[in-house]
């Protein structure tokens, strides 16, 4: 499965639009890129997931790069129940053992 | 509405006792997965299932055995425990393997072996 690189940590201020980066240049043509977000002492949540065009949900948009090499995850207006560890991870198309973690950005909402 | 239920959410192990964590979902997923989580570090995979009956290995499975009777459960055995077991383990699950397949998980089970 490809790596990501992905920032250890980013402030956003309450109510602005938080825009957490990921690389991930070894990418497969078959493979997803696929975000979760951890809450203190909670377990992964599932936040979106694409694999060439920019997806949105309720929670936020994700934004690949033509070449596929790096994305973008959104949330449009952060508010301070986001601050969380944000996973950005590449999963390949087949196989159980195909969801990798990193050690995420922790990104850190400010009042 | 109860997803993916882990228990106990928290333990103290003596070196070399043994200990099962139960996980069961109510999903109706065929695959199944359990975690461990060390400070400031992402998620490693222990074992995984694809279905009742069937295990397989993950990226740490030592010192760790799983079953899989039902469908609905995953216990996650521990023989023997050592300090180094010392974590934060996550259970999940999903219907398949696909990416469209999101993989929902517990709330964790916090074990401190000492």
């Amino acid at each position: 499965d490809a790596k990501t690189t992905q920032p250890p940590s980013m402030d956003c201020a309450e109510g602005r639009a938080a825009n957490l980066p990921c690389n991930h240049s070894t990418i497969s043509g078959n493979e997803y890129v696929y975000w979760y977000r951890q809450i203190h002492s909670q377990g992964p949540q599932y936040i979106i997931h694409g694999l060439k065009n920019n997806e949105t949900n309720e929670m936020a948009s994700l934004i690949i790069t033509e070449d596929r090499k790096s994305s973008t995850l959104i949330l449009p207006h952060a508010t301070l129940r986001d601050t969380a560890v944000y996973y950005c991870i590449v999963r390949a198309q087949t196989g159980a053992n195909n969801l990798f973690f990193g050690t995420g950005t922790r990104l850190t909402v400010i009042p | 509405n109860a997803g993916v239920t882990q228990t106990p959410k928290f333990r103290i192990l003596k070196i070399g006792q043994s200990m099962t964590l139960q996980c069961t979902q109510d999903m109706n997923h065929n695959y199944m997965y359990w975690y461990r989580q060390d400070p400031g570090m992402g998620l490693k995979l222990i074992y995984y299932s694809v279905g009742a009956g069937i295990t397989d290995k993950g990226e740490v499975p030592n010192g760790y055995n799983v079953s899989r009777s039902t469908t609905e459960d995953f216990p996650l055995r521990l023989e023997l425990a050592a300090p180094s077991q010392t974590s934060v383990y996550f259970c999940a699950s999903s219907y398949g393997q696909g990416p469209g397949n999101t993989i929902y998980f517990g709330e964790g089970s916090w074990l401190t072996v000492v």
